[in-house]
């Protein structure tokens, strides 16, 4: 069974553009999580689709979004980026919504300048 | 406030010994507990979990110890092999089904010795 897989895997973007990034779930998951990874603040959860609908989100301002679609897709956009969102993304899929065992994909690393 | 703490940044031990990486947390509304070994740009990879209604779980080299009254879990891995050498990161969640993040530790950098 192929893993998680996110596009693309190296990202880099000036202040003030925005990006959109990718991740498939395990094949039956429908359960997509983002989170951001930063070497100050380490792994924090961005937010949660199950559905198509957010369920769950972390503490970020609405410059970051999300959606999912119908075969369970998920993409993740940063709008108006700042050079704090310098970090790897990284999705994660599960079978059912919440507090199972999620397993993530290589991430994105995302270089702001 | 850091619900999730592992105190330790790194850790070194000889190949063949037993490696311990310890967690703390403070929510008592966790109750399931996660271990995930992550590489330099790599994603976690899932290694060991545990309910709360366990206080042990096995999975080959890899035993995890949850101590609800501490609010503590460690990870053993015997015996330790260099290929064991990465970043050790404790999860937990609250409550099955009603959310759907993970809270993170800041990890905890194994440096096994050959």
């Amino acid at each position: 069974k192929a893993g998680v897989t996110q596009t693309p895997r190296y990202l880099i973007k000036t202040r003030g553009q925005q990006v959109t990034l990718s991740c498939s779930p395990i094949s039956g998951h429908r359960s997509v999580s983002w989170y951001q990874q930063t070497p100050g603040q380490g792994l924090q959860f961005l937010f949660e689709y199950f559905s198509e609908t957010q369920r769950n989100k972390g503490n970020f301002p609405g410059r970051f979004s999300g959606r999912q679609f119908s075969n369970s897709r998920s993409e993740m956009n940063v709008s108006t980026l700042e050079l704090g969102d310098s970090a790897l993304y990284l999705c994660a899929s599960s079978s059912r919504q919440g507090g199972e065992t999620q397993y993530f994909g290589p991430g994105t690393r995302l270089l702001v300048l | 406030d850091q619900q999730v703490k592992q105190n330790s940044p790194s850790l070194s031990v000889q190949e063949g010994r037993i490696s311990i990486l310890n967690c703390d947390y403070t929510n008592s509304m966790f109750d399931y507990f996660l271990w995930y070994k992550k590489y330099p740009a790599e994603g976690p990879t899932f290694l060991i979990s545990i309910s709360s209604i366990k206080d042990k779980n096995e999975d080959g080299r890899f035993t995890v110890f949850l101590n609800k009254s501490a609010k503590h879990l460690s990870l053993h891995i015997v015996p330790s092999q260099p290929g064991d050498s990465a970043v050790y990161f404790c999860a937990a969640s609250a409550g099955v089904g009603s959310q759907g993040n993970l809270i993170f530790g800041k990890g905890t950098k194994l440096s096994v010795k050959p």
